[in-house]
């Protein structure tokens, strides 16, 4: 059975890092790029980017584009979410997900991420 | 930048037919996918490629496309059905940037 599960939430406060992960199971995991979407509260999706878990190539939405970096460690079948800076309006639930071609056939369960002073 | 446009909020009584579309310019040429959201739990691709059901979706459940606009069907509606459904694109075969529509929230009257 393909799994992502990805880690805890988190209570940060601006201006701090942080950084999120995906732990991929059940199928080969550099077979398959990963992506991180965005869901601010009451909001809906956001695409922020993806990663190759093969090469670690990545490519990012203009609207993430140098806010957030996308890793991967193939090793440990694990993907990560990181920001150098928090904001509070980075305040959101972010999810992982495997890319199947052009669409996502696999979730994690999210992460929730809060920024507040 | 590529936009797909959903209207907010579709109603319907059990056991009718609702229907939720998602208009983009390059649908014509792109695949469109539609996911299932319910409150507290993750997205759940329901549709691929148009028309193809994911695993285990019940057969109320397809997809269309027309032109600009495509459609989601979901026949027979029940109340376990009320979430907010999201279409998913993509403005070309060579772009790896993925578009959601604003969501529509289904409510079950």
């Amino acid at each position: 059975e393909v799994q992502l599960v990805q880690s805890g939430a988190e209570v940060k406060k601006p201006g701090e890092s942080l950084r999120i992960s995906c732990k991929g199971s059940g199928y080969s995991f550099t077979t398959y790029w990963i992506t991180w979407v965005r869901q601010m509260p009451g909001k809906g999706l956001e695409w922020m980017g993806r990663i190759d878990a093969t090469d670690s190539s990545t490519d990012y939405s203009p609207s993430f584009q140098g806010h957030v970096t996308i890793s991967v460690d193939k090793s440990i079948s694990t993907a990560y979410l990181q920001w150098n800076s928090l904001k509070a309006s980075d305040t959101a639930m972010y999810y992982c997900a495997r890319l199947y071609g052009h669409y996502f056939d696999n979730w994690g369960q999210g992460t929730l991420v809060t920024v507040s002073s | 930048s590529y936009e797909l446009t959903q209207p907010p909020s579709v109603s319907v009584s059990p056991g009718q037919t609702a229907r939720i579309t998602c208009f983009g310019h390059a649908l014509p040429n792109q695949y469109a996918y539609w996911y299932q959201q319910k409150p507290g739990q993750a997205p759940l691709l329901v549709i691929y490629k148009d028309s193809e059901r994911s695993s285990g979706i019940p057969e109320r459940f397809s997809g269309s496309s027309s032109g600009t606009t495509v459609t989601l069907t979901i026949s027979g509606v029940q109340a376990e059905d009320e979430a907010d459904y999201y279409c998913q694109s993509t403005e070309s075969s060579g772009s790896p940037h993925v578009v959601f529509g604003g969501g529509t929230k289904l409510t079950v009257l």
